[in-house]
C-alpha cells in the first residue's frame, strides 16, 4: 500500500527541539522529491520544506529557514525534519507529503500522496 | 504567511455551480503552474487540480480549474455535501524559490 506516516510530534519548550520522522512506503522513495507542509489549529496550510529524491538539494520557507533541517535516508525510506530554536508559532500539525513527478525542477512539484499529520506543540 | 489571497468562503445550495479565486502575482500564479487541494473535516489535504486544469484519476469532472494572468479559479459544479471542505491553491514562487499556498476558501453546501 502506498503511504506516508509520520512519528515524532509532541510537547516541547520553547528553544527546544524535536526530530519528525515520515516512513514511506508502496513507492521507490529515492525517486521522488518529497515535502513537509505544516498546519496551525484553525489556520491554513503552511509550506515548510522540500528536499529533492537524492537529498542534494533542500529548500526552506523564510519562517524556519536556519532553523530546520531536513534530510532523507533512502536506505530506510525515511523523511525528517530536525526542528531547533523552536517557537510558539512553529505549533501546528505536521504533514509529509510526496511530491507526485520525478521531475528535478521544484517550479513542476506538486504533492500527490499525503500522510495523516504528526502535532508539534511547543508551549512552557 | 500566505503570498496567495482567496475568499474565505463560498456557498451554494445542492446542484448549483460555485467558483472561487485564487488570486497571486507575477512570480507565482502568474508564471508558475497552480494546484488545488481539497481538504475534508480533519483530514489530510488531498489533490484536486494539478497544472492549472488537469484531474488526478478519481477526481469527478464537477471539479475544474482555470488561469488566467495572476489569477485562478476553481469551479464546483452539481455541487454535493460531501464537497463541504477546505479549498486551498498553491504555486512555485520564483522569487521566494519556495512553494506557496493560498489563504483557504471554506465551502457550505446549504
Amino acid at each position: 500500500e502506498v503511504q506516508l506516516l509520520e512519528s515524532g510530534g509532541g510537547l516541547v519548550q520553547p528553544g527546544g527541539s524535536l526530530r519528525l520522522s515520515c516512513a514511506a512506503s508502496g513507492f521507490t522513495f529515492s525517486s521522488y522529491a518529497m515535502s513537509w507542509v505544516r498546519q496551525a489549529p484553525g489556520k491554513g496550510l503552511e509550506w515548510v520544506s522540500a528536499i529533492s529524491g537524492s537529498g542534494g538539494s533542500t529548500y526552506y520557507a523564510d519562517s524556519v529557514k536556519g532553523r530546520f533541517t531536513i534530510s532523507r535516508d533512502n536506505s530506510k525510506n525515511t523523511l525528517y525534519l530536525q526542528m531547533n530554536s523552536l517557537r510558539a508559532e512553529d505549533t501546528a500539525v505536521y504533514y509529509c507529503a510526496k511530491v507526485a513527478t520525478t521531475v528535478t525542477t521544484p517550479a513542476y512539484w506538486y504533492f500527490d500522496l499525503w500522510g495523516r499529520g504528526t502535532l508539534v506543540t511547543v508551549s512552557s | 504567511q500566505s503570498v496567495l489571497t482567496q475568499p474565505p468562503s463560498a456557498s451554494g445550495t445542492p446542484g448549483q455551480r460555485v467558483t472561487f479565486s485564487c488570486s497571486g502575482s507575477s512570480s507565482n500564479v502568474g508564471s508558475n503552474y497552480v494546484y488545488w487541494y481539497q481538504q475534508l473535516p480533519g483530514t489530510a489535504p488531498k489533490l484536486l487540480i494539478y497544472r492549472n486544469n488537469l484531474r488526478p484519476s478519481g477526481v469527478p469532472d464537477r471539479f475544474s480549474g482555470s488561469k488566467s494572468g495572476t489569477s485562478a479559479s476553481l469551479a464546483i459544479s452539481g455541487l454535493r455535501s460531501e464537497d463541504e471542505a477546505d479549498y486551498y491553491c498553491a504555486a512555485w514562487d520564483d522569487s521566494l524559490s519556495g512553494f506557496v499556498f493560498g489563504t483557504g476558501t471554506k465551502v457550505t453546501v446549504l
